[in-house]
């Protein structure tokens, strides 16, 4: 089975520090990572993605994250917030030979103050 | 083009009664997917089609929810009987193909459901 945990319910940082958002994933075989974001009573948008290749992973909105094999994670990052980051992420994960739906984590919001 | 659309935005209902949910995928996707998001219980996959292939049902979570796909497109999730634990988001998304694990799967804005 796949699962993919996100180990914070909120994430709070200052407008202009960098922003970490963490996820970690178990799966069996090589695992294909996404993030989501979530704007209030709206649906899910998709940020990025990791397949294969290279491990710096660039998305929507100056978003990017860092697939690590050896520690399972896929954190989300951001080298200055903004305030209109603010909004709730996802990580999600799927393979090649599991389901062809995405396991999600349980989200982590973000916080961004001015 | 126009992104996965949903309808209704809203919707309350009385325990007890029907509920239709409409979502129609974005053109030239052959894959379409139902989800639920509920406070404590996260994104909960339900139900998936692709194309003329008989759709996985294995996440819906009881013998009152069914939903079908009308020539491939379109998709209905109805839920009968609402109970009030069925509260919740309901998304709908697509993607080019569900064959392939790659596929990034895009989402419709949701209809939230409420059983009174």
């Amino acid at each position: 089975a796949q699962s993919v945990a996100q180990p914070e319910d909120q994430v709070n940082v200052a407008e202009g520090n960098p922003l970490t958002v963490k996820c970690t994933y178990s799966v069996s075989g090589n695992p294909y990572l996404f993030w989501y974001v979530q704007y209030p009573n709206r649906g899910l948008q998709f940020l990025l993605k990791y397949i294969t290749g290279d491990n710096l992973v660039k998305g929507s909105y100056g978003f990017e994250a860092e697939f690590n094999k050896s520690q399972t994670s896929f954190h989300l990052k951001k080298p200055s917030a903004l305030v209109s980051d603010s909004a709730l992420y996802f990580c999600a994960v799927r393979t090649l030979s599991g389901y062809s739906t995405l396991t999600f984590g349980k989200g982590t919001m973000l916080l961004v103050s001015p | 083009g126009a992104g996965v659309s949903q309808s209704p935005s809203n919707k309350v209902t009385e325990k007890g009664k029907d509920v239709e949910l409409r979502c129609d995928p974005i053109s030239g996707h052959t894959a379409l997917y139902w989800y639920r998001q509920s406070l404590g219980q996260g994104l909960e996959f339900l139900i998936y089609f692709q194309g003329n292939s008989a759709p996985d049902k294995s996440g819906l979570p009881s013998d009152r929810f069914s939903a079908e796909r009308t020539g491939g497109s379109v998709s209905t999730l109805t839920i009968q009987r609402t109970q009030q634990e069925d509260s919740a988001v309901y998304l709908c998304a697509s993607s080019l193909a569900s064959g392939s694990s790659t596929d990034t799967q895009y989402f419709g804005p949701g209809t939230r459901l409420t059983v009174l």
